[in-house]
């Protein structure tokens, strides 16, 4: 069965830092991967998403990376700003078939102090 | 990436009562969800709208009380029947791409006194 773990829960750091969020599933067949933020009480907004046969994905700031026979996915945020507090979310599609849905992992909650 | 509009964006409900949540998409497709996420908690997939006939619904939920409509490509709604203040939640509707990515809408804020 897939599991999806994000680590840590949260983190905080002062604005100006180069940071790495971190998503590890266990079973490395997966047809892709989604990184999503998600605001308070806000519904998510799409990153990035990495198809299994890719190794990175890469949007401004944002640079998402996928290692699947290690079952690991980072997401490289550059010179973080306080606008980039939020909560991030990682999501793993096992397969193409419409009857395979995401499998989330719980969050990092992100703090970027000023 | 598809737009997708939720209405309303929030609501305080008395319990007992039902809420009708819509969810417009600025294009036609074919998957769109609908997700609860209760307060501190991941997501939760409720069920598949589909087009033209009934929603499929994911285990812990059933259609008396979450039902479901999709008249067509573009639009669907959740009704939210007979509420308890567990049911205070985010309801979330999303819609899957070509490429098999999922983009989701604003969310409503459903809050059952």
């Amino acid at each position: 069965k897939q599991e999806v773990t994000q680590i840590p829960a949260a983190l905080s750091v002062p604005e100006g830092e180069n940071l790495v969020l971190n998503c590890s599933f266990t079973d490395s067949a997966i047809y892709n991967l989604q990184w999503f933020r998600q605001d308070p009480g806000k519904g998510l907004t799409s990153l990035l998403l990495i198809q299994s046969s890719q190794r990175e994905q890469t949007s401004g700031r944002l640079n998402a990376s996928l290692d699947k026979s290690s079952g690991r996915s980072t997401l490289y945020i550059a010179a973080s700003q306080p606008g980039d507090s939020a909560t991030y979310l990682c999501a793993v599609r096992p397969g193409a078939d419409s009857n395979y849905q995401l499998i989330w992992g719980a969050g990092t909650k992100l703090i970027i102090k000023p | 990436s598809a737009v997708i509009s939720q209405k309303p964006s929030r609501d305080i409900c008395q319990r007992g009562t039902s809420l009708t949540i819509q969810c417009q998409v600025d294009s036609q497709v074919t998957m769109m969800f609908w997700y609860r996420q209760q307060p501190g908690q991941s997501l939760t997939l409720i069920a598949t709208a589909n087009q033209g006939s009934e929603a499929t619904y994911e285990s812990g939920f059933v259609i008396d009380k979450f039902p479901i409509s999709r008249p067509n490509l573009t639009f669907s709604t959740l009704t939210v029947s007979n509420m308890s203040p567990e049911d205070s939640s985010i309801y979330l509707c999303s819609v899957e791409s070509v490429s098999k990515a999922q983009y989701f809408g604003p969310g409503t804020r459903l809050t059952v006194l």
